[in-house]
């Protein structure tokens, strides 16, 4: 099993829909998490870190279930420049006494059209 | 600015031939790592350096090489390229790999071995 895992869409969605994306992790020890946007052959830049009791930033939330291993990424009003991949991230515990290291999933690409 | 660089930007390489791939940092981040991005397979680390001179495989470091003689720099060898290593090769620094700390990352470099 994947230690990270996201379904990688394409999603296409008309603008003004809500999106959700949702995110496994497999280590119940990983202890942050993160959602990464990513446009075309750019760089990944943070979009927003995921706390346990859940944060909005605009049209943008993010929700941690540690219970059942997930984060989700909730997407209100869509853009036409929402259109990117989705990368979510967790900081997994290194092994032997190494640090703790960032995993990304695969993305979720999302396109919103007109 | 705060930023990570990377160079080249794009590369096109003959097998067999030696290269290295720079990275710098001017954050004064501790943690530095490498990741190549291929389709459907998303970000994998390759090496990654908790500090100078401490540096550490991450999932795929067959055929690479990194070193951390100072903290601003990290650089990525390939001492005999092949094709299986034509990919998008991002460099990327955080404070530490700890809790909630943003990972900024290069533009990338696009790599092409023939």
């Amino acid at each position: 099993r994947k230690e990270v895992e996201q379904d990688p869409g394409p999603f296409n969605v008309p603008e003004g829909a809500t999106v959700a994306f949702n995110c496994t992790y497999s280590n119940s020890a990983s202890q942050s998490f993160f959602w990464y946007r990513q446009d075309c052959r750019k760089e990944p830049k943070l979009l927003m870190s995921v706390y346990s009791s859940g944060n909005e930033d605009g049209r943008f939330t993010a929700q941690l279930n540690r219970a059942s291993q997930y984060i989700s990424l909730l997407i209100r009003d869509s853009k036409l420049s929402d259109s990117a991949t989705y990368l979510c991230a967790v900081n997994v515990p290194g092994l032997t006494g190494g640090g703790n290291k960032l995993t990304f999933g695969t993305g979720t690409q999302l396109k919103v059209e007109l | 600015e705060a930023q990570v660089t990377q160079n080249p930007r794009y590369l096109i390489t003959v097998t067999g031939k030696k290269l290295t791939v720079t990275c710098s940092q001017n954050m004064n981040h501790e943690y530095m790592s490498w990741y190549r991005q291929d389709p459907g397979l998303g970000l994998r680390q390759i090496y990654y350096s908790m500090n100078v001179e401490v540096t550490d495989k991450g999932d795929v470091p067959e055929g690479y090489k990194v070193s951390r003689k100072e903290k601003r720099n990290f650089p990525l060898i390939l001492e005999s390229p092949s094709p299986n290593q034509t990919s998008l090769y991002f460099c990327a620094s955080s404070l530490s790999p700890g809790v909630n700390t943003e990972a900024f990352f290069g533009q990338g470099t696009r790599l092409t071995v023939v």
